[in-house]
C-alpha cells in the first residue's frame, strides 16, 4: 500500500521565523495533497501538488515526484500557522493516505 | 456555496446505541470520502461513495459501521451498537473530481 512519512513531528518556531516540513511518499502516488488542521480541528486543504511548485501567499510548496518526496515552505510564520500540518498522497481516484503530522507552534 | 456541512458536530453516545452523521457535499460535488481520526492521530480512510454506489469500503470496519450515499439527501455513516473505541472525530470530504478534496469540519463523536 501507500506509505506517506512527514519530518519533523514537531516543530517550535518564533513569530516571523520561516521552516520547512518535508513529505515522502512511496510509488505510485499521483495526488499529492497538503492539509493544515487548525487548533479547532478544522482541516483546510492547502495545496494540490502532485509535481511541480504553487505559491499561495507565505506558503509555498514543491513536489519532486521522480524523488518521491514533496516540501511545505511556510515564511514569516504567524501564530494562526500554529497547528497540525498533513500530507497526503492517493492514486488516481482520490482515496488519500495521510502521514502522521507535523505540529507546528508557532510563539509570539 | 456552502461548504461541505457535516452534522451534527457532537454527539455523544451511550454504548450499545447507534450514531448517525450526516455530510452534505458542495454542490457540483459528487464524490464523498469519509475519514476517521482517532485522538491524537492522523486521519485514516474510511470509505469512498459517489451517488447510489460505495466505489470503495476498504477502510470500513467489517462489523457495525456502514455508509450510503443515496440519490436525494446527504451521505450518511451509521455506526451501531457503539463502543468506547469509537470514539473520535469522523470527517467528510467531496471533490469535483478525484482530487481537490474539500472537508467538513468533522463531527466528534463520544461513547459514554
Amino acid at each position: 500500500g501507500i506509505q506517506v512519512e512527514q519530518s519533523p513531528p514537531d516543530l517550535i518556531l518564533q513569530e516571523g521565523a520561516n521552516s520547512t516540513l518535508r513529505c515522502n511518499f512511496s510509488d505510485s502516488v499521483n495526488n499529492l495533497q497538503w492539509f493544515h488542521q487548525n487548533p479547532w480541528g478544522q482541516l483546510i486543504n492547502l495545496f494540490y501538488i502532485p509535481s511541480g511548485t504553487k505559491q499561495n501567499g507565505r506558503l509555498s510548496a514543491t513536489t519532486v515526484a521522480t524523488e518521491r518526496y514533496s516540501l511545505l515552505y511556510i515564511s514569516s510564520s504567524q501564530t494562526t500557522d500554529s497547528g497540525v500540518y498533513f500530507c497526503a498522497g492517493g492514486t488516481s481516484y482520490g482515496k488519500l493516505t495521510f502521514g502522521q503530522g507535523t505540529i507546528l507552534t508557532v510563539h509570539p | 456555496n456552502a461548504g461541505v456541512m457535516q452534522n451534527p458536530r457532537h454527539l455523544v453516545r451511550r454504548r450499545g446505541q447507534e450514531a448517525r452523521l450526516r455530510c452534505s457535499p458542495m454542490k457540483g460535488h459528487s464524490h464523498v470520502y469519509w475519514y476517521r481520526q482517532l485522538p491524537e492521530e492522523g486521519l485514516k480512510f474510511m470509505v469512498y461513495l459517489q451517488k447510489e454506489n460505495i466505489i470503495d469500503e476498504s477502510g470500513m470496519p467489517k462489523e457495525r459501521f456502514s455508509a450510503e450515499f443515496p440519490k436525494e439527501g446527504p451521505s450518511i455513516l451509521r455506526i451501531q451498537q457503539v463502543v468506547r473505541g469509537d470514539s473520535a472525530a469522523y470527517f467528510c470530504a467531496s471533490s469535483p473530481t478525484t482530487y481537490g478534496y474539500t472537508f467538513g469540519s468533522g463531527t466528534r463523536l463520544t461513547v459514554v
